[in-house]
């Protein structure tokens, strides 16, 4: 079956514009997560739906940074006015059950867009 | 806090040999689950084993092992006769229990970049 999808794959923007990433996950996952990944690190946590609701969103850096998933399905993480230091690959995950009645539950991981700010 | 730790940044082995990673771990919970992944120079996250905090059973998958150690906070990972496609950047993660953690995020350590020589 498809895994997480992602896209774009790579994506330049300059400094200042406004950037729209979106992920599409396995079908049937509850569970859709953001991260971060820095050049030689490892993931950093963004944001957390389970369905359509945004649960969690202590991860993310600042106001700039902003996501949704409306249909419970497709999310997209958009970020305003991008900086420099946003420069880094976003990973998309899902995963079939809701914590809460699973614990933790495996993800799965897309493979990501390395976002580049000049 | 919660916390994981791979000390080893990068490892380098040649084919055939066993190699170890380790992962060290902090959580204020009793409840809370280890996970090993894997990424290729692809980018995409593999999962590879997931483990709870009550079972402390060592596990065997092929060519992979894990030993879990409660009484130290580890979570090892070993690769026996290790191959050219073994090579890659493995991340140990943390997952706390709903009770803290809504919404399941992982955790990550910084990660181990294993190179395999042929």
């Amino acid at each position: 079956g498809a895994g997480v999808s992602q896209s774009p794959r790579y994506k330049v923007a300059k400094r200042g514009q406004d950037v729209a990433l979106r992920c599409d996950p396995i079908s049937g996952h509850v569970s859709l997560f953001w991260y971060q990944q820095a050049l030689g690190q490892g993931p950093e946590f963004l944001t957390y739906f389970q369905n359509e609701a945004q649960l969690d969103k202590s991860g993310l850096p600042s106001d700039r940074f902003f996501a949704e998933r409306p249909e419970g399905s497709v999310s997209t993480l958009k970020i305003q006015r991008t900086q420099q230091e946003d420069s880094a690959v976003y990973l998309c995950a899902s995963s079939l059950r809701s914590p809460s009645s699973s614990g933790g539950s495996e993800q799965y991981f897309g493979p990501g867009t390395r976002l580049t700010v000049t | 806090a919660q916390k994981v730790t791979q000390a080893q940044t990068e490892i380098s082995v040649v084919e055939k040999e066993d190699v170890t990673l380790d992962c060290v771990y902090e959580t204020r919970d009793t409840t809370y689950y280890l996970f090993w992944y894997k990424q290729p120079p692809s980018g995409e996250l593999v999962f590879l084993i997931r483990r709870n905090s009550f079972d402390e059973q060592n596990e065997i998958s092929g060519r992979y092992s894990w030993n879990f150690q409660k009484s130290t906070s580890s979570f090892n990972f070993t690769i026996t006769a290790s191959q050219v496609v073994d090579s890659a950047v493995y991340f140990c993660a943390l997952s706390e229990a709903a009770i803290y953690n809504q919404g399941g995020k992982l955790i990550f350590g910084q990660g181990t970049e294993l190179s395999v020589k042929p």
